[in-house]
């Protein structure tokens, strides 16, 4: 079964510096890879889907995967206190379902 | 763009009595899940249902059941309300094949 973990629980960045999170999955059967967003207290936002190794950019966030090392990785460029938030890494597993990490506290300070 | 909505967003309830959570989407999706999230985590899967009239036991579905009486409509119910069980519960659907779309949440206290 699909395990999703994330790291580090809590990071803390300066403003305008880049952000970086990791995910780590174990079975590299699955095709779809998400990134969500959530405030303090707030429903959940997609910020960037990805399907293939290799990168996908949406707006200032940058999503790489790689299969092989079993890691998808989220790279904010420019943060602002705005992106202050919970990060979470979900997998789709082969029946559809997704499988969640458990978050990123991701704080950016001016 | 796809609509979910939950009903109530907000409710707190005393330990022992029971809370019904209901889910409402407006777009023909087969398959509605039903995930808690307790503060500062991921979410995790309770129930789901990919038809009418039946349900399904995802990860954690010991301390609730489920109710899909419509395409349209899929409950979640606490029958005796725990202490544990505060945490804010999402519902999503989606069409095979395709994304999931989560509705706001409904945030349970249980007291």
């Amino acid at each position: 079964q699909q395990k999703v973990q994330q790291s580090p629980e809590s990071l803390t960045v300066s403003e305008g510096a880049m952000a970086s999170l990791n995910c780590t999955f174990s079975d590299r059967s699955s095709d779809n890879f998400r990134w969500y967003r959530q405030h303090s207290g707030k429903g959940l936002e997609v910020l960037v889907s990805i399907f293939s190794d290799g990168e996908k950019e949406e707006g200032s966030f940058t999503a790489h995967l790689n299969r092989a090392s079993l890691h998808v990785f989220l790279h904010i460029r420019e943060p602002q206190p705005s992106d202050s938030a919970l990060y979470l890494c979900a997998v789709r597993d082969s029946n559809y379902q997704l499988i969640w990490g458990s978050g990123t506290k991701l704080i950016i300070k001016p | 763009e796809a609509a979910v909505t939950q009903s109530p967003r907000s409710k707190v309830a005393v330990t022992g009595g029971k809370v019904t959570l209901s889910c409402h989407q407006t777009n023909n999706h087969d398959y509605m899940y039903w995930y808690r999230q307790d503060t500062g985590h991921g979410l995790r899967l309770i129930h789901y249902s990919y038809v009418a009239d039946s349900t399904e036991k995802g990860d954690i579905p010991d301390g609730y059941k489920a109710s899909r009486p419509s395409q349209e409509n899929f409950s979640l119910i606490l029958e005796l309300a725990s202490l544990s069980q505060t945490a804010v519960y999402f519902c999503a659907s989606r069409q095979q094949g395709w994304e999931q779309y989560f509705g706001p949440g409904t945030r349970l206290t249980v007291l």
